[in-house]
């Protein structure tokens, strides 16, 4: 079973900052978080990862908070192609035996 | 950055027919990948673990038989649905990172059995 929980769906406006939300409680001291989105009928693609600090890449951000059992994945302007299903994951430091939760399905509206 | 190739991207076949899809790495050695399956509107589930070299391990109630995979190169493994019946029609999709990095996904593949 996914060790994460996410709302099932969201939308957000064209330019304004998308902020996915992600619970995950029981996760371990030696557990990361991923990101990754699936768009309609392709693979799903990496965006970003973190153990307890902030990370910012050229597509997101990603915040985790202090005690690490919840995190945000922030797109600070969202476009009409970030419209995806958004997957968040925990797993140790670059495994790969992902287990993929039913993640957030975000809609992007002009 | 690493790349997963995934051939081919949808394939139609009869009833009772075996498919073979293909997943490559193409610019990195891949001892593991991992094969998926996703139904429409459904998350990705883990199907099984390709191994170079030897057998692949399998998930619970995916059947062996059914599904053959092969791992006989670095940088390619290979599933073969047989006996395709409509119930197999679904999005296949491989998996593939080197050690300590990232996890790349390829771009799948969408099977219809008539």
């Amino acid at each position: 079973d996914a060790k994460t929980t996410q709302p099932p769906s969201m939308d957000c406006a064209e330019g304004r900052a998308a902020n996915l939300p992600c619970n995950h409680s029981t996760i371990s001291g030696n557990e990361y978080v991923y990101w990754y989105r699936q768009i309609h009928s392709q693979g799903p693609q990496y965006i970003i990862h973190g153990l307890k600090n902030n990370e910012t890449n050229e597509m997101a951000s990603l915040i985790i908070t202090e005690d690490r059992k919840s995190s945000t994945l922030i797109l600070p302007h969202a476009t009409l192609r970030d419209t995806a299903v958004y997957y968040c994951i925990v797993m140790e430091n670059y495994g790969q035996n992902f287990v993929f939760g039913p993640g957030t399905r975000l809609s992007v509206l002009p | 950055g690493a790349v997963v190739s995934q051939h081919p991207s949808w394939v139609i076949c009869k009833s009772g027919t075996s498919v073979k899809i293909e997943c490559r790495s193409l610019d990195f050695q891949a001892t593991t990948m991992f094969w998926y399956r996703q139904f429409p509107k459904q998350s990705l589930m883990l199907m099984a673990t390709s191994n170079e070299g030897s057998k692949a391990t399998y998930e619970q109630g995916v059947e062996k038989d059914k599904f053959l995979i092969n791992h006989a190169s670095l940088t390619l493994s290979t599933l073969t649905v047989t006996s395709a019946h409509p119930e197999d029609s679904s999005f296949y999709i491989c998996s593939a990172g080197q050690p300590n990095e990232k996890l790349f996904f390829g771009s799948g593949t969408q099977l219809s059995v008539l």
